[in-house]
Formats: C-alpha cells, structure tokens, sequence
C-alpha cells in the first residue's frame, strides 16, 4: 500500500539555510494532509497540516504547500536550524475517516 | 500543554502471553487511535475508537486484538496471544475530530 510516498529517504542542509522535503500520493480521495517530526524513541510531533482546499500553509518557519493536480506537497523549513534534525513524516487522511496514512519519513540532518 | 501520555515504555513478553498497553488521552478529545512502526517501516493505523466504541479497524487489527476505555481516562490496547510479529513500537494518539492527531511517546513491544 504505497498511497502516501516519500522518495527521499534523507536529507543533509545547512543551517540557515532552506530544508524542503516533498511527498506525492495517489489516493485522490484525500483532503487533508499534514507534517510530523520525529525523534528517536518518540512519538510523531504534529508540525502543520493543510487542507485540500488551500494550496499553502504558513506557520512560522514552516510552510506546506499542496499541488492537487500533480498529488504533491512539499514542507519548506527556512531558515533551517540543528534542532530540525529528525525523521519527518507526511501523512494523509480522506473523506469521513479519521485514519491517517502515512509515508515512510525522510530523515533531514541539519549541518552546523 | 496537554500531552498524550502512554505506559509502560518498554515491554518484553514471551510468545502466546496476553499484553495490555495503556495510554491518557487528552482530557477534552474525543477520538482516540492506536498505530504501530515494526522496525523500518511505516507507521501503520490500527484502529480509531469514538463515543466507546470502534469507529475503524484495519486489516491488522484481527481478533488478536481489543480496545477499550476501562474510565474516563486511560484507553487501553489488549494482544491476547502475542506473536513476534507484533513486535513494534505502538502509539496511541488522540483528536478532537476531522483534525490532527496527537500521539504519545509509544511502547515499545517486545515478543520473545
């Protein structure tokens, strides 16, 4: 079940600089789509999320932006900062069910 | 701020012995969520529960597996008959509805 996916396993940036990390779908049934970090030995922390009804979503540092034509979300980080490093997962919920689907994380190091 | 809170953090147990997770939702939400993460992969839905009762289940949730909210506060996750392959990080994660989830630390489960 490969509906929610992210092609790139890791990512290496450095700091004060831009981090984006991307993700695609294919369940067009989805509409409503959202960022988690994670750390080791933690549990998912909830980032931003953004509907199918907006193509942008802004929260300080963060932005997700949603391209429903080509089922592509892209998270920007900027500026970037060591305490970004972790597993950042997208995520994917439709219609009337709550379950969310997830993609399998990139792993971001921000360099000092 | 409140958080979803999950014990113990670490369990071992043999192979055929039952097990019981235990999480504290959120005190005002409403929908509550195990997930699990075998090692390396994706996390994965379990099962929702709303108003006490299942509201979703995947295919992995078989009758292995139960639920319940035993009070007002803690939501539990039962594996009757343990097998390795439930060897996984579980979380429980909580919401007021068609929002983000919230999820706790996780247990680790470890099937000997």
């Amino acid at each position: 079940d490969q509906q929610v996916k992210q092609n790139s396993p890791s990512l290496s940036v450095q700091e004060g600089r831009i981090s984006i990390l991307n993700c695609d779908y294919t369940n067009s049934m989805f509409d409503y789509f959202l960022w988690y970090k994670k750390y080791p030995a933690e549990g998912p922390t909830f980032l931003i999320s953004i509907s199918s009804i907006k193509d942008k979503n802004e929260d300080g540092r963060f932005t997700v932006f949603l391209n429903k034509s080509a089922k592509h979300l892209s998270l920007h980080i900027v500026p970037s900062q060591p305490g970004d490093s972790a597993v950042y997962f997208c995520a994917a919920k439709g219609g009337a069910t709550n379950k969310l689907i997830f993609g399998t994380g990139t792993l971001l190091a921000v360099q000092p | 701020e409140p958080e979803v809170t999950q014990t113990p953090s670490h369990q071992v147990t043999q192979m055929g012995q039952e097990v019981i997770l235990r999480c504290v939702p959120i005190s005002n939400h409403l929908y509550f969520y195990w997930y699990r993460q075998i090692l390396g992969q994706k996390v994965e839905f379990l099962v929702s529960f709303y108003n006490n009762e299942i509201s979703e289940k995947s295919e992995i949730f078989d009758d292995q597996f139960s639920v319940e909210r035993p009070d007002g506060s803690n939501f539990t996750l039962k594996i009757r008959s343990t097998k390795l392959e439930d060897s996984a990080m579980y979380f429980c994660a909580s919401n007021k509805g068609l929002t983000e989830q919230y999820f706790g630390p996780g247990t680790r489960l470890t099937v000997t």
